[in-house]
């Protein structure tokens, strides 16, 4: 079946650093949502990205869908304290097949 | 528009015992999914209803069970409870026409079993 990773697992900034997370299906994927979640709450949705080589910004937010829509990135210039969380990829197949979340990568800003 | 609601938000229960979580979707909202979480594997798809019909299914024991009625609430059931089904029980309702669309989760319900 479909799987989806994420890298890293874990990410310690100091605040004011940069942040990457990278999300790799093992199949070529119809669109990739990015979801966010704070410390004891829910995913919360942040994007979708639908075409391959979208690029789509959101303030200091930066998402990437691979030209092979089999891999997507989500870069956050100068972290803050705000952003902490867990940041998941969830990529779907197409047609009615279901959301396939990655592992998650959590972030810790140090301020 | 009210967001997804969960009940109950907490449960005990102990080992042997099986239990009921229900998840209120968004109005107009026909797609209901569940989603296992727990800190080493993360996200786990349980199963999804659309039209109080289960869509897809993940891969977990029989001992779990949902379904959705007409008015799109979904309840999911785990008969025989095990120490390792303790997680936080996440439902997550979409539009729900096709795969993909973007989810509006509810608080959840953290289920302990002893």
């Amino acid at each position: 079946g479909q799987q989806v990773m994420q890298i890293p697992q874990y990410q310690h900034v100091q605040e004011g650093e940069d942040f990457t997370t990278y999300c790799n299906s093992s199949t070529t994927l119809s669109n990739i949502q990015w979801y966010k979640q704070r410390p004891g709450g829910h995913p919360v949705f942040l994007i979708q990205l639908v075409k391959s080589g979208e690029v789509k910004k959101q303030k200091r937010l930066t998402f990437q869908f691979g030209e092979a829509k089999k891999n997507s990135s989500l870069h956050i210039t100068a972290t803050q304290t705000t952003d902490v969380g867990t940041y998941f990829c969830a990529g779907n197949s197409g047609g009615y097949q279901k959301v396939t979340f990655g592992t998650g990568t959590k972030l810790q800003v140090i301020p | 528009k009210a967001g997804v609601t969960q009940t109950p938000r907490y449960l005990i229960k102990t080992r042997g015992q099986q239990v009921t979580l229900s998840c209120s979707p968004i109005s107009g909202h026909r797609s209901v999914s569940w989603y296992q979480q727990t800190p080493g594997q993360g996200l786990q798809f349980l199963f999804e209803y659309f039209s109080e019909t289960q869509r897809n299914k993940g891969n977990f024991p029989g001992r779990f069970s949902g379904r959705q009625f007409s008015n799109s609430r979904s309840e999911m059931n785990v008969s025989t409870l095990e120490l390792g089904d303790s997680a936080l029980y996440l439902c997550a309702s979409s539009y729900g026409g096709s795969g993909g669309n973007e989810q509006f989760f509810g608080p959840g319900t953290r289920l302990t079993v002893l």
